[in-house]
């Protein structure tokens, strides 16, 4: 079967900075995928990893280790608008679909 | 950025009755386009994965006459529930992979649908 695991919730201040993980099980990775989503909203596209290391995008990093089935979400200089949930993603074989963790609920509080 | 449009963005439908939700390519061609449903404060689940000219592959559990697809055009997919219920309410959300960079989804705003 599909699994990701990442943590439900976060908590963190303005400025700080979090970082969310995620490792998987999955059959035919081809590369991790970090979305965000703000309530009622649409899944807006934030990385993607098919290498293992760090890619900078802005205030959003992401890192991938294909040998340890893991990634991670790095959010710099937390602003209130990051308040969202961000989801990590498997991009997997046949028509390259996208398996979802459940989520991880960021709160950025003053 | 590319852009994908969903119809109608709000449905409130009687049990029984079918409802059809459109998605579009707005400014690239999608051969394949995904689509998902969310529960809320839930993750995405992919119901099934749509191609242009062919039958959809439906993920394990979901019922294929329930939920009809249909990919007309290399811009448009459809997804029809079909005699909805009350269990069929929730958020439903398409996905186009654009046809030139193959490893990026871009999303619809979504349809919530709910079903009296």
């Amino acid at each position: 079967g599909q699994s990701l695991e990442q943590p439900s919730e976060v908590t963190a201040v303005e400025g700080a900075i979090v970082q969310i993980n995620c490792t998987y099980q999955t059959s035919g990775f081809y590369g991790l995928s970090w979305y965000q989503q703000h309530d009622g909203g649409a899944p807006t596209f934030l990385s993607y990893n098919a290498l293992d290391g760090l890619e900078e995008t802005g205030r959003f990093s992401s890192f991938l280790s294909r040998s340890d089935s893991y990634g991670y979400l790095l959010l710099q200089e937390l602003q209130m608008k990051d308040s969202a949930s961000y989801f990590c993603a498997v991009r997997i074989g046949g028509y390259n679909k996208l398996i979802f963790g459940a989520g991880t609920r960021l709160a950025v509080h003053p | 950025g590319a852009v994908v449009s969903q119809h109608p963005s709000r449905v409130i439908c009687k049990s029984g009755t079918s409802v059809k939700i459109e998605c579009r390519s707005l400014d690239f061609q999608a051969t394949t386009m995904f689509w998902y449903r969310q529960f809320p404060k839930k993750s995405l689940m992919l119901m099934a994965t749509s191609n242009e000219g062919s039958k959809a592959t439906y993920e394990q559990g979901v019922e294929k006459d329930k939920f009809l697809i249909n990919h007309a055009s290399l811009t448009l997919s459809t997804l029809t529930v079909t005699s909805a219920h009350p269990e069929d309410s929730s958020f439903y959300i398409c996905s186009a992979r654009d046809d030139r960079a193959t490893e990026t989804q871009y999303f619809g705003p979504g349809t919530r649908l709910l079903v009296l």
